[in-house]
């Protein structure tokens, strides 16, 4: 258990569905992260929260839409998807700013787009 | 934009064996990450190096950085099974306002 927790850990949805995956950490951690992980792709940062404030978008497209409504909880909204977005997602947490910055991961969301 | 590229990308080697993963970044930074992933899991956190010269040890691994060449190294030695896995460097940039960038990864697979 590395202290951040993601749910669902698998989720299968259909292109006109809107879902939404959730993380959570208590490490006191400021920053947080959400990373796509496809099968033949490295690992793609998709967004950045830094004190709840959103600092990096990586071009993802606005079907996915995220939310950091403190700093200890992550959401990504998902809707009208597409099956290229099956993939596992990453949520990962920080502590920004200090020396022994080290990012943590939860155990990730599986997703399937039917 | 920071660019970091880990190689090889698969490895396969012989029990006992040593063996080195390299990766390379492409702009200044003073901190560098070791993760493992194992099929189907999430990532697990081996090093942070944090400064030039930055020499870490855990078992059988070993990861060293050198920030001027902007490289680091993960040495395995006497290589065993449990080390098969995908192991991924990251550097981190902007300090303060965080972005952590990963390599593209080297899946390593023992064979006995």
């Amino acid at each position: 258990e590395t202290g951040v927790t993601q749910t669902p850990r698998h989720l299968v949805m259909g292109m006109t569905n809107k879902k939404s995956l959730k993380c959570e950490q208590h490490l006191g951690h400021n920053a947080m992260y959400w990373y796509k992980q496809s099968a033949k792709k490295p690992l793609e940062l998709m967004f950045v929260y830094n004190f709840k404030e959103q600092t990096e978008n990586n071009s993802v497209p606005s079907r996915f839409s995220p939310e950091c409504p403190n700093s200890s909880h992550l959401f990504l909204h998902l809707h009208t998807l597409q099956p290229e977005d099956s993939a596992l997602y990453l949520c990962a947490s920080s502590a920004p700013g200090t020396m022994n910055t080290e990012a943590f991961f939860g155990q990730g969301t599986r997703l399937t787009v039917v | 934009e920071l660019k970091v590229e880990q190689n090889p990308l698969f490895l396969s080697m012989q029990e006992g064996k040593n063996y080195t993963i390299y990766c390379n970044y492409s702009t200044t930074s003073d901190r560098l990450y070791w993760y493992r992933q194992d099929p189907g899991k999430s990532l697990e956190s081996l090093f942070v190096l944090l400064s030039n010269g930055a020499v870490k040890q855990e078992g059988r691994l070993m990861a060293s950085l050198d920030t001027k060449a902007r490289l680091s190294t993960l040495h395995i030695t006497a290589a065993v099974h449990d080390l098969s896995a995908t192991y991924f460097c990251a550097v981190l940039s902007n300090f303060g306002n965080e972005k952590l960038t990963f390599g593209t990864g080297t899946r390593l697979t023992i064979i006995p």
